[in-house]
């Protein structure tokens, strides 16, 4: 089985401050590594995205960082907001999966609290 | 408009029913997902439709069947429901099979609770 294997499980960080959620995987083929958010009550939304052709993603405050020679990534929140507080999910899948996002590998989630 | 809409949102049932959970969406994406959340939050799929032709099965119970009316339509009904089938279940869709394809659109997920 395919694995990304995410931490921490739970985090909790100050308003203002920098949340740090780290994947890693495992299969060399992976080369497309989004993040999805969710929200209690909610379906997973996507909310960024990297291939591993450059090193750093950043949208807003968000920023996902790559290391392909480690095959880890990370989502850093910059200026964290109790409206970030959420589930997040990495993720992994083959660019040439045959179906899309059919070889997408979620990680086992970050329940992430931001406290005001 | 809802992008990717299921029904119900929540079901509360017996063991040993069956049940249905409908879905639907609107963007036009050729292939379509259903995901088991569990309550540790774990997404795992299930099942996926690639114009109406079944492309994963990951190894979920037999009693689990997807039905595909049209490409726009991916149901999820099950027999002779287990206390172990309590989860939420999402349903979502995708991109054709382009280059790229990857994001995944979510439904805002059918809580079942089996008694």
């Amino acid at each position: 089985q395919q694995q990304v294997k995410q931490s921490p499980q739970s985090l909790i960080v100050q308003k203002g401050g920098i949340s740090i959620i780290n994947c890693a995987y495992e299969n060399t083929a992976f080369d497309y590594f989004p993040w999805y958010q969710q929200f209690p009550g909610k379906g997973p939304a996507l909310l960024i995205a990297i291939r591993p052709d450059v090193s750093e993603k950043k949208e807003g405050r968000f920023t996902i960082s790559f290391n392909k020679s480690a095959k880890q990534f990370s989502l850093h929140i910059m200026d964290s907001q109790p409206g970030d507080s959420a589930t997040y999910f990495c993720a992994a899948s083959p660019e040439y999966s045959g179906g899309g996002a059919d070889g997408l590998t979620f990680g086992k989630g970050t329940h992430l609290i931001i406290q005001p | 408009d809802t992008a990717v809409s299921q029904t119900p949102k929540y079901l509360v049932t017996q063991m040993g029913n069956d049940k249905s959970i409908k879905c639907e969406q609107n963007l036009g994406h050729d292939t379509m997902y259903w995901y088991k959340q569990d309550s540790k939050k774990f997404l795992k799929i299930m099942f996926s439709y690639n114009n109406k032709e079944l492309i994963i099965n990951e190894t979920v119970p037999n009693r689990f069947s997807p039905k595909s009316p049209d490409k726009a339509h991916l149901n999820l009904h099950i027999n002779s429901l287990e206390l172990g089938d309590s989860a939420v279940y999402f349903c979502a869709s995708s991109p054709s099979r382009d280059r790229g394809a990857g994001e995944l659109f979510f439904g805002e997920g059918s809580r079942l609770t089996v008694l």
